[in-house]
């Protein structure tokens, strides 16, 4: 069975630097997706940026980036020129593409010191 | 345009009573899957629906039952509650293929009492 593991409860970033979230995960398969969903008190989970599998390239979407090492099954989340904004919950998830259902780490909650 | 809305916002029930929560999924989606997100964690699968049919489900037991309607509206039932069903409830909509991004309503939180 899939698995998704983040073993970073909570993070503090100073705002306007730089911070990296972890994630590993664990599949027998070769072709999925990874995700990065933030959600904010308001309870809406967000997707920040997504991963195919059998793109090389890391994801990019503004501020935030991925490292994904394939081989090593780790996905991390590095959110630069952080701001108030981003204070949220950060989940880390997966999904094979034989099937439709995500699979989620247990989140970081990550805070922004102003 | 109006992203996935659910209803209601917050509910409060005894243990052994039932109760139903409502999707409306995203305008152009045709596909709901429903999350059980308890506190401090992160969501679980319950199950999806697709053309009015359940296609997947989650490790979720048969008090969990679903609904999706001609206009892909969905309502989640859960029977006899117990305590333990104290959760967030997220619903996600996406316009199949299923490779589309699965966008996330607001949830609404369920207390068992």
């Amino acid at each position: 069975a899939q698995t998704v593991t983040q073993s970073q409860p909570e993070m503090s970033v100073q705002e306007a630097e730089t911070v990296t979230l972890s994630c590993t995960y664990d599949t027998s398969e070769s072709d999925y997706y990874l995700f990065w969903y933030k959600q904010p008190p308001s309870r809406q989970m967000i997707l920040v940026i997504r991963q195919e599998a059998y793109k090389q390239q890391n994801a990019t979407e503004n501020r935030f980036s991925v490292n994904f090492q394939k081989a090593a099954k780790s996905f991390s989340l590095k959110i630069s020129d952080s701001q108030l904004g981003d204070a949220a919950m950060y989940f880390c998830a997966y999904r094979s593409r034989r099937d439709d259902k995500i699979i989620f780490g247990k989140g970081t909650r990550l805070h922004i010191l102003p | 345009d109006a992203g996935v809305t659910q209803s209601p916002t917050h509910l409060i029930k005894t243990r052994g009573q039932q109760v139903t929560l409502r999707c409306s999924p995203k305008s152009g989606h045709d596909t709901v899957s429903w999350y059980q997100q308890a506190l401090g964690q992160g969501p679980q699968f319950i199950f999806q629906y697709y053309e009015e049919e359940e296609r997947q489900r989650g490790n979720f037991p048969d008090r969990f039952s679903g609904h999706q309607f001609p206009n892909y509206s969905s309502e989640l039932n859960v029977n006899a509650l117990l305590l333990g069903d104290s959760a967030l409830y997220l619903c996600a909509s996406t316009r199949t293929p299923s490779y589309n991004e699965q966008f996330f309503g607001p949830g609404t939180r369920l207390t068992v009492l």
